[in-house]
């Protein structure tokens, strides 16, 4: 069974400051990588995602998210945060196979203080 | 496209009474997944189906939740009775097979509170 771990349940950052939420997940077979963004009041909407080719993949508003097989990780990054990116983060892994049916991290609450 | 579609937005009901959340998927989806997430919890799949079948019941909580899925264009999350343990939101996402990346996209919830 897929699992996904997200390191941090809270970080807290100034304004400017870089970002790195991370995630792991557990599945041995071709996997579809995904983080998703939940501003408050809101629902669950796509920031970037993972299926092949290039690891370095480029999202909205900035972001960006690396994946390292070797190391089961994909990790968000985000080099210079805004107060408008307090958020929750969801990372979540989907077996590379049709599954459909998506493995959610925990999430990542994010405050990024003016 | 409009989108996933949810209804009601909110809802406030008193305890032991019945609760019906409802939700279309984006036309051309075959499959539907309903969330739970509250404070305690975070985000838990419930259950979700594939082409109007149920697949995974297994985050259902109890009896007292069940989803139907008549067709494919709509489906159903009852409560009954509800609790107010059962205070959350609840989401309703789909995704379509074939697409490779098996993205979900989520619908805007409903608020459902129990006194």
């Amino acid at each position: 069974a897929q699992s996904v771990s997200q390191h941090n349940h809270h970080v807290i950052l100034s304004e400017a400051a870089s970002l790195e939420l991370g995630c792991n997940y557990s599945y041995g077979g071709t996997v579809n990588l995904f983080w998703y963004v939940q501003y408050p009041g809101q629902h669950l909407q796509l920031l970037l995602k993972y299926f092949s080719g290039d690891p370095l993949v480029k999202g909205i508003k900035g972001f960006e998210a690396e994946f390292i097989k070797s190391k089961f990780s994909f990790n968000l990054r985000k080099p210079s945060v805004q107060w408008s990116d307090t958020a929750e983060y969801f990372c979540a892994v989907n077996a590379g196979t049709n599954a459909g049916k998506s493995t959610f991290g925990d999430g990542t609450t994010l405050t990024v203080k003016p | 496209d409009a989108g996933v579609i949810q209804s009601p937005r909110h809802e406030v009901t008193e305890m032991g009474q019945e609760v019906t959340l409802r939700c279309k998927p984006i036309s051309g989806h075959d499959y539907l997944f309903w969330y739970r997430q509250t404070m305690m919890r975070g985000l838990e799949l419930l259950i979700y189906f594939n082409n109007n079948v149920p697949i995974d019941d297994s985050g259902m909580p109890e009896d007292r939740f069940s989803a139907k899925m008549p067709n494919a264009s709509f489906s159903t999350l009852k409560i009954q009775p509800s609790e107010p343990r059962d205070s959350a939101v609840y989401f309703c996402a789909s995704s379509a097979q074939g697409d490779p990346y098996n993205e979900q996209f989520f619908g805007p919830g409903t608020r459902l509170t129990v006194l």
